[in-house]
């Protein structure tokens, strides 16, 4: 199995625009998908593919990946976007998924 | 309206087994893959186990295999998980997860509220 890697947290004041990353060797091969999770919530999906987003995704988020690395970036981001994401992908074997760690973003 | 709800969640003793059940509707539920994903108290998400959308390819994550089972019934729109050998570390909330392709694509697009197993004594 391979491992997804995110910083465990990031802060953005509000109406800036704030980056999260995901590392691991899976996205060399997977596009990232990104999820937002708030306190007692379901995780939702807000990214996936190259750059896709579900309905009712506000177009601040984007998603982008260079090499190893995935990224999600809020451009202008709210306040109610502070949350939890998670990335995560099919694994290198191509059989099984894997989640990142998770970060902690905080909009000041 | 996709919903998903799990059910079957529960305080169970070291060692014995509990089966996870999944209600599907508001989609055609043989057209997609499926998970069960789950999240300790104040820790991350941890994929579970993944089945196509006809049982032809499943998967686990190497923390369970051996121990859990997933199956899915299309003319029943549910999803199971049956979780056999529980351990204290499988303690968490279950969530299951609609995938997006009709294989393990990593693309969870719905998910249901989740239910809690505690394994303690």
């Amino acid at each position: 199995s391979s491992e997804l890697t995110q910083d465990p947290a990031v802060s953005v004041a509000l109406g800036q625009t704030v980056r999260i990353t995901c590392q691991g060797d899976s996205l060399r091969s997977y596009y990232a998908s990104w999820y937002q999770q708030k306190p007692g919530q379901a995780p939702v999906l807000v990214i996936y593919g190259k750059n896709n987003r579900p309905s009712g995704i506000p177009d601040r988020f984007s998603g982008s990946r260079s090499g190893n690395t995935a990224s999600l970036t809020i451009t202008g981001a709210q306040a109610e976007d502070e949350a939890d994401y998670y990335c995560n992908s099919r694994d290198s074997s191509g059989n099984h998924v894997v989640f990142g760690g998770g970060t902690k973003l905080t909009v000041l | 309206e996709v919903q998903l709800v799990e059910s079957g969640g529960g305080l169970v003793q070291p060692g014995r087994s509990l089966r996870l059940s999944c209600a599907a509707s508001g989609f055609t539920f043989d057209d997609y893959a499926m998970h069960w994903v789950r999240q300790a108290p104040g820790m991350g998400l941890e994929w579970v186990s993944g089945i196509s959308w006809n049982s032809g390819s499943i998967g686990y994550a190497d923390s369970v295999k051996g121990r859990f089972t997933i199956s899915r019934d299309n003319a029943k729109n549910s999803l199971y998980l049956q979780m056999n050998s529980l351990r204290a570390e499988d303690t968490a909330f279950y969530y299951c997860a609609k995938d997006m392709g009709i294989t393990a694509s990593g693309n969870f697009d719905y998910w249901g509220q989740g239910t809690l197993v505690t394994v303690s004594s």
